[in-house]
């Protein structure tokens, strides 16, 4: 059974670009978690979706940023018009069935924005 | 959220038993106790997770104190590949990682 699978692994933009992220969660798993990391800093959580759902955005920053889970096809993290203060890695993490149970993450995507 | 307190950092030598300590004064009566590690430029990895029992699993132990306001994550032997930041966790509801503890290990 695959782990979650992030790509692309590593990300550079000019200011202004768009990054999209992809994240492909593990076989039978539904709900997808969206995390944030800052050099030296713990992970933020951004963003909660299940298949088609977005069920909880409270972490996402209010503009530029935008996430969905379509019914085929991996989760996206879309940033729009990035700049340098979103250099951060980002993780995605999958779950079986929700919220209380443990989330196997991904390995990261390192977006740097020049 | 409730919050969780842990050392900034500790080390161990390879081989012997560590001891992860994590506060949670405030936990609520439904927050599980999760535990994740996180290697140089990987994403976190789960090691264990309970609610109110003593929990074991191939990777560690987690003894949760009575009350539940404090708990202790327990490798039992150390080796290089343990060296990592570990994240306690409080869950009922959104994950929110603090700074972790960084452990080291020493050869």
């Amino acid at each position: 059974n695959a782990g979650v699978m992030q790509n692309p692994r590593h990300l550079v933009r000019r200011r202004g670009q768009e990054a999209r992220l992809r994240c492909s969660p593990m076989k039978g798993h539904s709900h997808v978690y969206w995390y944030r990391q800052l050099p030296e800093e713990g992970l933020k959580f951004m963003v909660y979706l299940q298949k088609e759902n977005i069920i909880d955005e409270s972490g996402m920053p209010k503009e530029r940023f935008s996430a969905e889970f379509p019914k085929e096809g991996p989760s996206i993290l879309r940033i729009q018009q990035v700049v340098r203060g979103d250099s951060a890695a980002y993780f995605c993490a999958s779950s079986p069935w929700g919220l209380r149970y443990e989330q196997y993450f991904g390995p990261g995507t390192r977006l740097t924005v020049t | 959220d409730a919050k969780t307190t842990q050392p900034n950092s500790m080390e161990s030598n390879e081989e012997e038993p560590v001891h992860l300590p994590c506060n949670h004064s405030t936990i609520s009566g439904t927050d599980y106790i999760h535990w994740y590690r996180q290697l140089p430029s990987q994403g976190p990895e789960y090691v264990i997770h309970g609610l109110t029992s003593n929990v074991n699993n191939r990777m560690a132990s987690l003894a949760i104190a009575e009350d539940r306001k404090s708990s202790t994550l327990i490798l039992h032997r150390a080796t290089l590949r343990d060296a990592a930041v570990y994240y306690c966790i409080l869950r009922d509801g959104q994950f929110y990682f603090g700074t972790g503890t960084s452990l080291t290990v020493i050869p």
